[in-house]
């Protein structure tokens, strides 16, 4: 079954880079994800498709701070140099063959 | 530049219906797979389902069966989702998604979210 795990919560300071991760079931190894992002009070937001090589293509307007990566089954969400409205909660979501969606259950990021 | 511009909020008594729209602009509306996605309050996003718009073929996720239909209006590059038998449970913000191929993979593009509220 396919299924996508996140932390429910992260933490970071002003400034600083934090790392979010989204963990893929076992025999998903080799499947691309989305990140949204949701800011408090808003619809989601497209930021990027990450490929299982780490490849990576972003949303229109997402900035250069926002990156990603791939290690076997894990897939990353990298943001540098934090700033107050990079606080929100963060998706990840991917699809299977027939089509059909599943997300992951968010990770709160709070930039203290 | 691609815009999903949502109807506004509802307010439904049980057992009510409601058909929410979805406006697709700066695309070829029936190039693209579209998405709706529930998000009940405090919670995760849930994914409802999609429709081809080439073909108009609904798919349901599991748990949005019967009650919940698809529909689309290519004229007007609009999708709906229509739900009927209202529930207070069905109380969520509803947003539609565009997937960036015909077929269904991850969305680029959401719609600003449609609060259905259902109170007696």
């Amino acid at each position: 079954q396919l299924v996508l795990t996140q932390s429910p919560s992260a933490s970071a300071s002003l400034g600083a880079s934090v790392k979010l991760t989204c963990t893929l079931s076992s025999g998903h190894s080799s499947y691309a994800i989305a990140w949204h992002q949701q800011q408090p009070e808003k619809g989601p937001r497209y930021l990027m498709k990450l490929n299982s090589d780490g490849s990576h293509s972003k949303g229109d307007g997402i900035p250069d701070r926002f990156s990603g990566s791939s290690s076997g089954a894990e897939r990353y969400l990298t943001i540098s140099s934090l700033q107050s409205e990079d606080e929100a909660d963060y998706y990840c979501q991917t699809w299977g063959t027939g089509t059909y969606v599943v997300f992951g259950g968010g990770t709160k990021l709070t930039v203290l | 530049q691609v815009q999903l511009v949502q109807s506004g909020s509802e307010l439904k008594k049980p057992g009510a219906s409601v058909k929410v729209s979805c406006k697709a602009s700066g695309y070829t509306f029936t190039s693209y797979a579209m998405n709706w996605v529930r998000q009940a309050p405090g919670q995760g996003l849930e994914w409802m389902g999609w429709i081809n718009t080439n073909t108009g073929n609904p798919t349901y996720a599991q748990g949005f069966t019967g009650r919940f239909v698809f529909s689309l209006d290519t004229s007007v590059s609009t999708a709906y989702l229509q739900i009927s038998s209202l529930k207070a449970e069905d109380t969520a913000v509803y947003y539609c998604a565009r997937s960036p191929s015909s077929s269904n993979t991850h969305f680029d593009y959401w719609g600003q979210g449609t609060l259905v509220t259902v109170s007696s």
